[in-house]
């Protein structure tokens, strides 16, 4: 059954680093999210995309954040500059409709530890 | 202000058992889905229900929706130690995209002991 992949399954990093994390979202999806889940706390919507552009995305997702879609498979998500409070399950998802019309498809998720 | 509000947060039953979630929102929605989500895992769909309709069954799952009230609830029959987990509801949002987005609540934990 296709699925969603999510790789790194837990990344550890220092604050002020870097971070991409990768998704592979199910290969006839036209639409990819970005959600977070801060341990113990509810899902959180970062951002939306369609057609190689942003549809939709939330106040956490500001200049720090970065998605993009570098070739017809992959799905990423790049926190420029870690803080503390960016240390949260991040999950992509896709669906073949808009997401508000249909289910959307998660990945298992990127523990995302900043130091 | 929450879009979609679950409650009990929490829920301990025996196997056997129904299980009930409610869940309240605040907008008009063209739908309202139903996500499960074992600890530390990825979020699964479960059901969705269109604002047209007012009940939907799938296997042990019924949903409701109450669209005058802006609430739904989510029953799970003859409950299994399997289905301990927590459980979202899940409206549409993102007004400048056209609603084209999911907003999910905080969720239900649900414990079920043999």
């Amino acid at each position: 059954e296709p699925e969603v992949t999510q790789t790194p399954s837990h990344q550890v990093t220092q604050m002020g680093q870097e971070v991409i994390l990768r998704c592979v979202p199910i290969s006839n999806h036209l639409y990819f999210y970005w959600y977070r889940q801060i341990l113990g706390q509810k899902v959180e919507f970062l951002v939306s995309f369609y057609n190689n552009e942003i549809s939709e995305k939330s106040e956490i997702f500001d200049d720090q954040f970065s998605v993009e879609r570098p070739d017809g498979s992959n799905f990423t998500l790049k926190i420029r500059s870690t803080k503390l409070e960016d240390s949260a399950m991040y999950f992509c998802a896709s669906s073949f409709l808009q997401g508000a019309t249909g289910e959307l498809f998660f990945g298992e998720g990127s523990r995302l530890t900043v130091l | 202000s929450q879009q979609g509000e679950e409650d009990p947060q929490a829920l301990s039953i025996q196997e056997g058992e129904n299980a009930t979630m409610n869940c309240s929102y605040k907008t008009s929605i063209n739908n309202l889905q139903w996500y499960r989500q074992n600890s530390g895992r990825g979020l699964v769909h479960l059901i969705l229900i269109r604002s047209n309709e007012r009940e939907k069954h799938s296997g042990r799952l019924r949903v409701t929706l109450d669209t005058s009230k802006k609430s739904s609830s989510l029953l799970i029959t003859a409950s299994r130690a399997a289905d301990t987990a927590s459980y979202f509801c899940a409206t549409p949002t993102g007004e400048n995209s056209g609603y084209s987005t999911l907003t999910f609540g905080k969720g239900t934990m649900l414990l079920v002991s043999p």
